[in-house]
């Protein structure tokens, strides 16, 4: 069966302080990876995406993500975080035709 | 860009009634639209899957029965959660993928959700 497993539930940092987010998923076949934010009373938003080719993907707002397949890992990166950052983040996985979602990370930043 | 509208976006109703909720593709072809559910402080769940013009298909624990879906045209799905009651009370979100998508297994559209209050 197809799961998704997002390490940190809550996450506090402060502004300009480094970001990673950790995303193991199970799959036996080939997988597209996601990572969406949903800010505060709002809906979800794409931040990036992988389906092939290099596994340095760089998405919107200065984040980007690794696939590492030897570790099925998808972690979210961002080298310096903004006030403006704080929201949820999802990392979700199409295997075959459905897509599964994280529990979500919630990341506080402090200004 | 490909823009899903939810409806209603907020409702309230009294035990044992039945609400309708729409998602509707409002600039592309959605032959599978998708139907999650938030609870408060957790991910999304996926409920069911909404294919154009046949049954859905329906996760494991989620009752079909309760939750009725139709999707009768290629830019319209709904939700039908029938005699509500308070533990169905959640967000329920609606995404698509557009059908020129499909083979390219591109992103999913979503809904901005609709959040369901039964007293």
């Amino acid at each position: 069966a197809q799961s998704v497993s997002q390490h940190n539930h809550h996450v506090i940092l402060s502004e300009a302080a480094s970001l990673e987010l950790g995303c193991n998923y199970s799959y036996g076949g080939t997988v597209n990876l996601f990572w969406y934010v949903q800010y505060p009373g709002q809906h979800l938003q794409l931040l990036l995406k992988y389906f092939s080719g290099d596994p340095l993907v760089k998405g919107i707002k200065g984040f980007e993500a690794e696939f590492i397949k030897s570790k099925f890992s998808f972690n979210l990166r961002k080298p310096s975080v903004q006030w403006s950052d704080t929201a949820e983040y999802f990392c979700a996985v199409t295997g075959g035709f459905k897509t599964i979602f994280g529990a979500g990370t919630r990341l506080f930043v402090k200004a | 860009g490909a823009v899903v509208s939810q409806h209603p976006s907020w409702v309230i109703c009294k035990s044992g009634t039945s609400v309708k909720i729409e998602c509707r593709s409002l600039d592309f072809q959605a032959t599978t639209m998708f139907w999650y559910r938030q609870f408060p402080k957790q991910s999304l769940m996926l409920m069911a899957t909404s294919n154009e013009g046949s049954k859905a298909t329906y996760e494991q624990g989620v009752e079909k029965d309760k939750f009725l879906i139709n999707h009768a045209s290629l830019t319209l799905s709904t939700l039908t959660v029938t005699s509500a009651h308070p533990e169905d009370s959640s967000f329920y979100i609606c995404s698509a993928r557009a059908t020129r998508d499909e083979r390219r297994n591109q992103p999913q559209h979503f809904g901005d959700g609709t959040r369901l209050s039964i007293l």
